[in-house]
């Protein structure tokens, strides 16, 4: 099972609205990583987790809060968005037990529209 | 000057063309490099790893040049299937995790 799965698919808000986006894996990797992508441009880090601990953190604006309940899921939460965070949200996952390679899998992203 | 850097396209070749995808990356100390193909509202998908020898996946060939911080991928007998985007993907140190991507490369194989 090579697969990470994310929900929802497809997600409609409101600036004043709090939702979650749940993303899942069940490879055993020790990694887990939300992306942004925009139309037209290559996915940008937003955290990174690292056995279940926040290890990478780019910066991002305190209205997403990331949430590692466990090795397996890994939860975005959002909280008074703006219409320019509308984008596609990927979940990524990896082992961590390499020193090459430590390829990164894709879930097919949340594509979230922020009205 | 950016992390990564490739070709920016896009590529319009025939059904059976040969065509060749060229990144640079800035970081001499980086040491995981990938090709990754991304469909029109699909996630990124792992095309190959590319290893320090080089390396072959059926029609795909991907090289790896330190001195140059340079890597290329070779598509051979191009198939439709195969238009998608290219994104020519660098990780940072030993024991990073993070990722750097390009721009990435459009090809369209036409019939």
């Amino acid at each position: 099972d090579t697969e990470v799965t994310q929900t929802p698919k497809h997600l409609v808000m409101g600036m004043t609205n709090k939702k979650s986006l749940k993303c899942e894996q069940h490879m055993g990797h020790r990694a887990m990583y939300w992306y942004k992508q925009k139309a037209k441009k290559p996915p940008e880090l937003m955290f990174v987790y690292s056995y279940e601990k926040l290890s990478i953190n780019e910066s991002v604006p305190s209205r997403f809060s990331p949430e590692c309940p466990n090795s397996s899921l890994l939860n975005l939460h959002l909280h008074a968005l703006q219409p320019e965070d509308s984008a596609l949200y990927l979940c990524a996952s990896s082992p961590l037990d390499r020193v090459e390679g430590n390829e990164q899998y894709f879930g097919p992203g949340t594509r979230l529209t922020v009205t | 000057r950016k992390e990564v850097e490739q070709d920016p396209g896009p590529f319009n070749v025939p059904e059976g063309a040969t065509v060749a995808f060229n990144c640079t990356y800035s970081n001499s100390a980086s040491q995981s490099f990938f090709w990754y193909r991304q469909d029109c509202r699909k996630e990124p998908k792992l095309l190959m790893s590319v290893y320090s020898s080089g390396n072959e996946d059926g029609r795909f060939t991907a090289q790896l040049n330190r001195a140059s911080q340079y890597i290329s991928l070779l598509i051979r007998d191009s198939k439709l299937s195969d238009s998608a985007t290219y994104l020519c993907v660098v990780n940072g140190q030993t024991g990073a995790n993070n990722l750097f991507f390009g721009t990435g490369t459009r090809l369209t194989v036409i019939p």
